[in-house]
């Protein structure tokens, strides 16, 4: 089956950094998600980007799916933004199902 | 619901005991997901709905695990005869389409499974 790879796995910030996050996958895919886990453990969607690029306030986005990769950017980080971010990839020949990464572990100190 | 609602939110079994996770999709939402997340790791997929039809079962670790969603709308998970590899966070997603793949999925806040 596909390979969903994420880095770093940590990274710890200081409030007002900023972040790149990186999602690399093995095979072509229908769909991409960015998901946020807060430490409640409820998963967030960030944003649906099978291709191209989205932005979202601080938050955003770009998959390039020929080369397959996608990006996370997150600006002026803030306490609030810890968590895990998950990459989560959809292939139409897998059905519906979302495969995904082990996540991105994000600190983020005041 | 304005979102993907489960019940309990938490769950203590005794090895050996049958436990079921209610799911709640949006409603109108066609597909519906179960997902099993280990500690410290992404979700892993067990099975899938499109309306009351189980498509896809292939994730399900073993054949005590047992889903259905007869009326096409709320879903069980059932878990007969619980082991303590079971201890999980149980979730469930749901998407407004189905048969083109291309659904954004959303979740709900889970179901942690802990079995003694």
């Amino acid at each position: 089956g596909i390979q969903v790879e994420q880095s770093p796995p940590d990274l710890i910030l200081q409030e007002g950094a900023n972040s790149t996050l990186r999602c690399n996958f093995s095979d072509s895919v229908n769909n991409l998600q960015w998901f946020h886990q807060n430490p409640w453990g409820q998963l967030i969607n960030l944003f649906y980007i099978p291709s191209g690029t989205k932005q979202n306030g601080r938050l955003s986005a770009t998959t390039v799916a020929t080369e397959r990769y996608s990006l996370l950017y997150i600006s002026s980080s803030q306490t609030t933004d810890s968590g895990v971010y998950f990459c989560a990839v959809l292939q139409e020949t897998s059905g519906s199902r979302l495969t995904f990464g082990e996540g991105t572990q994000l600190t983020v100190n005041p | 619901g304005a979102g993907v609602s489960q019940s309990p939110r938490y769950k203590v079994a005794k090895r050996g005991q049958d436990v079921a996770l209610r799911c709640d999709p949006i409603s109108g939402h066609v597909s519906l997901f179960w997902y099993q997340q280990a500690l410290g790791q992404g979700p892993e997929f067990l099975t899938y709905f499109q309306n009351e039809a189980q498509l896809d079962k292939s994730g399900l670790p073993s054949d005590r695990f047992f889903a259905e969603r007869p009326e096409g709308s709320v879903s069980t998970l059932k878990i007969q005869r619980t082991q303590k590899e079971d201890s999980a966070v149980y979730l469930c997603a749901s998407s407004l389409t189905g048969w083109n793949f291309l659904g954004e999925q959303f979740f709900g806040p889970g179901t942690r499974l802990t079995v003694l």
